[in-house]
């Protein structure tokens, strides 16, 4: 069974950083991109950043771009975002998902990022 | 670039057929086969319900099809079943920024 189980979310001040990480488990992560998408209290969805299978390429939405930065450790198959500069608008559930841009084929059960003083 | 866009409610009684569409431009939905669709309840992960238009993953049941036309993408669910509500996302890859969504649409079953 897959699963992508996601941490590190929590209380942060404008200006204050967070690293996510997120474990998958149940299929070989290395030879899958990964995702981070994320859906900000009653909103939609966003797709954030993607990472290729061996880490070599990395991309972002706009909004983040300077502050955001995607990971990933095969060996211990996990995936990180290390975020900076949060903001208010950075406000949002964090889910970790495997694919590109195609499409999400599993994802996490997200973890909360709330940026407020 | 703009979401694409969805009805923001649909509703339909048990074992009715309800359809959800998604209208993009011709950057995204119009200009590629690669449209998803998924399924949240409350509280939860999203879930791929469809792909490349019209593709379901294993294990998705057969009562949920896809379609496009044009510019506009639908989602099709036949014998609509309580377990049904919830909300249902459709995304599109997008030669601009390229992973659009829209912007959700909430199924209520009678």
């Amino acid at each position: 069974e897959v699963q992508l189980v996601e941490s590190g979310g929590g209380l942060v001040q404008p200006g204050g950083s967070l690293r996510l990480s997120c474990v998958a488990s149940g299929f070989t992560f290395r030879r899958y991109w990964m995702s981070w998408v994320r859906q900000a209290p009653g909103k939609g969805l966003e797709w954030v950043a993607n990472i290729n299978e061996d880490g070599s390429e990395k991309n972002y939405v706009d909004s983040v771009k300077g502050r955001f930065i995607i990971s990933r450790d095969n060996a211990e198959n996990s995936l990180y975002l290390q975020m900076n500069s949060l903001r208010a608008e950075d406000t949002a559930v964090y889910y970790c998902a495997e694919g590109r841009w195609e499409r999400q084929d599993q994802w996490g059960q997200g973890t909360l990022v709330t940026v407020s003083s | 670039q703009s979401a694409l866009t969805q009805p923001a409610s649909v509703s339909g009684s048990p074992g009715q057929s309800i359809t959800i569409s998604c209208t993009g431009t011709s950057s995204d939905v119009g200009a590629y086969n690669y449209v998803c669709w998924y399924q949240q309840h409350p509280g939860k992960a999203p879930k791929l319900m469809i792909y490349d238009v019209s593709y379901r993953p294993s294990g998705v049941s057969n009562r949920f099809s896809g379609s496009k036309s044009g510019n506009t993408a639908s989602l099709t669910i036949s014998g609509l079943q309580a377990e049904d509500e919830a909300d249902y996302y459709c995304s599109s890859y997008t030669s601009i920024t390229h992973v659009i969504f829209g912007g959700g649409t909430k199924l209520t079953v009678l």
